[in-house]
């Protein structure tokens, strides 16, 4: 079985500063990894995916995370917080033992202040 | 390209009535997957579904709830004698399901069911 778990259901940073948000997961075949976004009253949008390719995955909107297989984690971060960053952000799992489906943790809420 | 599109965007019912839910894949994708959110809860994964086919229905309801993806048209999500434990968002992802990008799920923008 494959889970998520998501460290801080709300991280708040000043504009500018380093966003860092945590993602620690748990499967028993090679995973795939995702990050989505999820702004109010919206859909999920795709930040950056990992697929057993580079193990620093560089996504949308100045974001990247780095999979390490010996922590089993995929930490999102991005260099310098903009206004337009504050969302509930995703983390995802699927596994590739077969059968398409997206386990997801609990979210973080992010709020980046002036 | 159109992406997924979902309908209605907010839905309303009573206790016992009927909710359908649909979903528009994006073009040229074959597979579609249902998640509910909850207030203050991920995304949980309800059924997974091609053509014509459920491949996976191992989060849905036992009750209740059923969905289908038929040959022609949009997916559907049913919802028979709506409780007030449905009331929550309802998103729906495609994928092209082949290919490097086959295991992408692109989501709709949801349903946010709400029951009185």
């Amino acid at each position: 079985a494959q889970s998520v778990t998501q460290l801080g259901s709300h991280v708040s940073v000043s504009e500018g500063a380093l966003v860092l948000l945590r993602c620690n997961y748990s499967s028993s075949v090679p995973p795939y990894l995702f990050w989505y976004v999820q702004y109010p009253n919206q859909g999920l949008q795709l930040l950056l995916k990992y697929t057993s390719a580079a193990t620093l995955v560089k996504g949308i909107n100045g974001f990247e995370a780095e999979f390490k297989k010996s922590e089993t984690s995929f930490h999102l971060t991005k260099p310098s917080a903009h206004m337009s960053d504050a969302a509930e952000y995703f983390c995802a799992v699927r596994g590739t033992g077969g059968g398409n489906k997206l386990t997801f943790g609990t979210g973080t809420q992010l709020k980046v202040e002036l | 390209n159109a992406g997924v599109m979902q309908n209605p965007r907010h839905l309303v019912r009573r206790r016992g009535q009927e909710a359908r839910l649909r979903c528009s894949p994006m073009k040229g994708h074959s597979h579609v997957y249902w998640y509910r959110q909850l207030p203050e809860e991920g995304l949980k994964f309800m059924v997974y579904l091609q053509k014509e086919n459920i491949i996976d229905e191992s989060g849905m309801p036992k009750e209740r709830f059923s969905a289908e993806f038929p040959k022609e048209g949009p997916s559907i999500l049913r919802i028979q004698q709506v409780v007030r434990g449905d009331s929550a968002a309802y998103f729906c992802a495609s994928s092209p399901g082949s290919g490097d990008s086959g295991n992408i799920q692109y989501f709709g923008a949801g349903t946010r069911l709400s029951v009185l």
